[in-house]
């Protein structure tokens, strides 16, 4: 089955810290990659994709994200954090020519000041 | 308005009652989806609609839910006999996409958060 996977529940970093999430995608061929942000009360927001093409890419708010392969990853990175970058952040996937975005069970990013 | 809007934004019910969530989409989009998150998850597909049309239904949970678009803008999910199970965030999408072949971004509205007593 098609699933997507964050292994990180919960994670805490420092305000001016380097962040990096992880993603883990199952599917039989490789699908359309994105990252999400939830912010409390608020909706989905994009922060980057991936099609296909260079596997390093970036989005928005200074985030950037690298595709592997190999290890079937789509990892979400950020050099410093800020604390308005404390919020819920969503790995999901799409199968191409497909419809049904399929997320992971989310990461909650604490930061400490 | 600019973005996708989701009224009401809470809903309590007691259990047994039926409830209407409403999506009014971007305008002009012509994809409309429903997610459903439960507390603590992460969003999980419930149906799609490509203008009027409900091209996948395969995520809803139970016959209970039902979902609508009869002039393909504004959307209506339906939920009878509401249980404790359905409690959840109930969050609607857009996107301009007129097809499988093509891609669109999908923009989120902010959820009704529906809680079953």
């Amino acid at each position: 089955a098609q699933s997507v996977t964050q292994p990180d529940i919960h994670i805490t970093v420092s305000e001016g810290a380097s962040l990096e999430l992880r993603c883990n995608y199952s599917y039989g061929a490789t699908p359309y990659l994105f990252w999400y942000v939830q912010s409390p009360g608020q909706g989905l927001q994009l922060l980057l994709k991936y099609f296909s093409g260079d596997t390093l890419v970036q989005g928005i708010k200074g985030f950037e994200a690298e595709f592997k392969r190999s290890q079937s990853s789509f990892n979400l990175r950020k050099p410093s954090v800020h604390w308005s970058d404390a919020a819920e952040y969503f790995c999901a996937a799409l199968k191409a020519a497909g419809n049904k975005l399929t997320f992971g069970g989310g990461t909650r990013v604490l930061v400490k000041p | 308005g600019a973005g996708v809007s989701q009224s009401p934004r809470y809903k309590v019910a007691k259990r047994g009652q039926d409830v209407a969530l409403r999506c009014d989409p971007i305008s002009g989009h012509v994809s409309l989806f429903w997610y459903q998150q439960a507390l603590g998850q992460g969003p999980e597909f419930l149906t799609y609609f490509q203008n009027e049309a409900q091209l996948d239904k395969s995520g809803l949970p139970s016959d209970r839910f039902f979902a609508e678009r009869p002039e393909g803008s504004v959307s209506t999910l339906k939920i009878q006999r509401t249980q404790q199970e359905d409690s959840a965030v109930y969050l609607c999408a857009s996107s301009l996409a007129r097809g499988p072949s093509s891609y669109n971004e999908q923009f989120f509205g902010p959820g009704t958060r529906l809680t079953v007593l």
